[in-house]
């Protein structure tokens, strides 16, 4: 079965222009979360979704944002980039809740310029 | 992350011996407590987890132990070697389960 995918892999964008990253669940798998990681921060959750609705939101700004598709495929978008966006952004999936094991992508570096 | 608390957040060790990193957890809903390695570069791996029926679970060198009423976890790893430097994160369910909050994580080097 094939793992967690993210496209792209690295990215390199200036400030206030906009991101879509994307994440393609393990066959099966409803359930997708992100995470934002930096040093010294750890994993910070960014929202879940599930059957194309948003179960959970973490503490970030408006400027961040999500979806899923049918297919179970996500994508999460920010805009109005800062430097702070700097980070990278796991996506992991899981059958149904957070309570199955979780898969991690690969992740996608952002470089904010 | 907000309600999980791990410690220490740096360990070295010399190879052979025993690591030991603890976790708390604040929802006593909490019943699923993962814990993720993480190597240089590479994604989040889970490396062993428990549910709250259980009180130990262990697999080769690594076991975790888990304290509901105290509302704490621990993983250990015995006999380390230089693989297992890596950072590791714990984590537990929020109330609704549709969330895992992570430790900040902590990064174990093994000196051989």
């Amino acid at each position: 079965k094939a793992g967690v995918t993210q496209t792209p892999r690295y990215l390199i964008k200036t400030r206030g222009q906009q991101v879509t990253l994307s994440c393609s669940p393990i066959s099966g798998h409803r359930s997708v979360s992100w995470y934002q990681q930096t040093p010294g921060q750890g994993l910070q959750f960014l929202f879940e979704y599930f059957s194309e609705t948003q179960r959970n939101k973490g503490n970030f700004p408006g400027r961040f944002s999500g979806r899923q598709f049918s297919n179970s495929r996500s994508e999460m978008n920010v805009s109005t980039l800062e430097l702070g966006d700097s980070a990278l952004y796991l996506c992991a999936s899981s059958l149904s809740q957070a309570t199955d094991t979780q898969y991690f992508g690969p992740g996608t570096r952002l470089t904010v310029l | 992350g907000e309600n999980v608390e791990q410690h220490p957040s740096t360990l070295s060790v010399q190879e052979g011996d025993s690591a030991v990193i603890k976790c708390t957890y604040s929802d006593s809903a909490s019943n699923y407590f993962p814990w993720y390695k993480q190597e240089l570069g590479k994604r989040p791996q889970l490396i062993i987890d428990i549910r709250s029926n259980v009180g130990e679970k262990k697999d080769q060198r690594i076991a975790v132990t888990l304290n509901k009423t105290a509302k704490h976890f621990s993983l250990h790893i015995t006999e380390t070697q230089p693989e297992d430097s890596a950072v590791y994160f714990c984590a537990a369910p929020t109330r609704n389960d549709y969330k895992l909050s992570f430790g900040a994580g902590t990064t174990v080097t093994v000196r051989a």
